[in-house]
């Protein structure tokens, strides 16, 4: 089973700051790698598949890249709408597996 | 729109059967496309992908390592839903438990059922 290791656990952001939150894969991935967010008390969305393609509907300011091991996802200007849990997810071998999170909270 | 409306019990008793239903709108179990999935979420286990069913001229089953003696999903095609059945649950399998539709990725989920495991 593919292990994904999220970091860092919690990144304290002012809103209008930029995000940077990893992702790292046991082995290669390829480019199977999605970003979901969370909020308390929801289910998680889709925001990011095949590691740098939006979802329909999620804006611009989140942008993923990486392939292989390492990958990133980028919240540019950090909105109060966007502070939550957020998770990645491979698909490149069953079972399809996930970080344990990063929470993004208000500095 | 895709919609997907979880029913269960939140509640089940250790060594017993932990049983949900998820009632897909605007898609087709059937679907040449999409696939059905249980997922769960603790504490402890984090997110855990528990299994899928999908239709490519048969049906098709996976399941994660981890519950694969324990675990069925079943479609059921005249209602137009899935099913979880986790057979002899222990307060481990306490989860918030998500259905989810996606061939490798969860596009849409159901609202999340808490089951609690306990006597």
């Amino acid at each position: 089973e593919i292990v994904m290791t999220q970091s860092p656990a919690t990144l304290s952001v002012s809103p209008g700051e930029r995000a940077t939150l990893s992702c790292r894969a046991s082995q290669s991935v390829s480019s199977d790698l999605a970003w979901y967010q969370q909020k308390p008390g929801q289910a998680p969305r889709l925001l990011i598949h095949s590691a740098s393609t939006r979802a329909t509907g999620i804006p611009d300011r989140f942008s993923g890249s990486g392939s292989g091991t390492e990958f990133t996802l980028t919240i540019s200007s950090l909105q109060s709408e966007d502070f939550g849990f957020y998770y990645c997810q491979q698909y490149e071998n069953w079972p399809w597996t996930f970080g344990q999170g990063t929470k993004v909270e208000i500095k | 729109q895709v919609q997907l409306q979880q029913s269960g019990p939140g509640l089940v008793k250790p060594s017993q059967t932990l049983s949900l239903t998820c009632a897909i709108s605007g898609d087709s179990v059937s679907s040449n496309s999409a696939a059905w999935n249980w997922i769960r979420q603790s504490p402890s286990r984090g997110l855990e992908w528990l299994g899928r069913t999908y239709y490519r001229s048969q049906w098709y089953y996976d399941y994660a390592d981890s519950v694969k003696s324990r675990i069925t999903i079943n479609p059921d095609t005249s209602k137009n839903q899935f099913s979880l059945q986790l057979k002899s649950v222990t307060p481990e399998d306490t989860a918030v438990y998500y259905c989810a539709r996606g061939r490798v990725i969860a596009g849409h989920w159901g609202q999340g059922t808490l089951v609690t495991v306990s006597s």
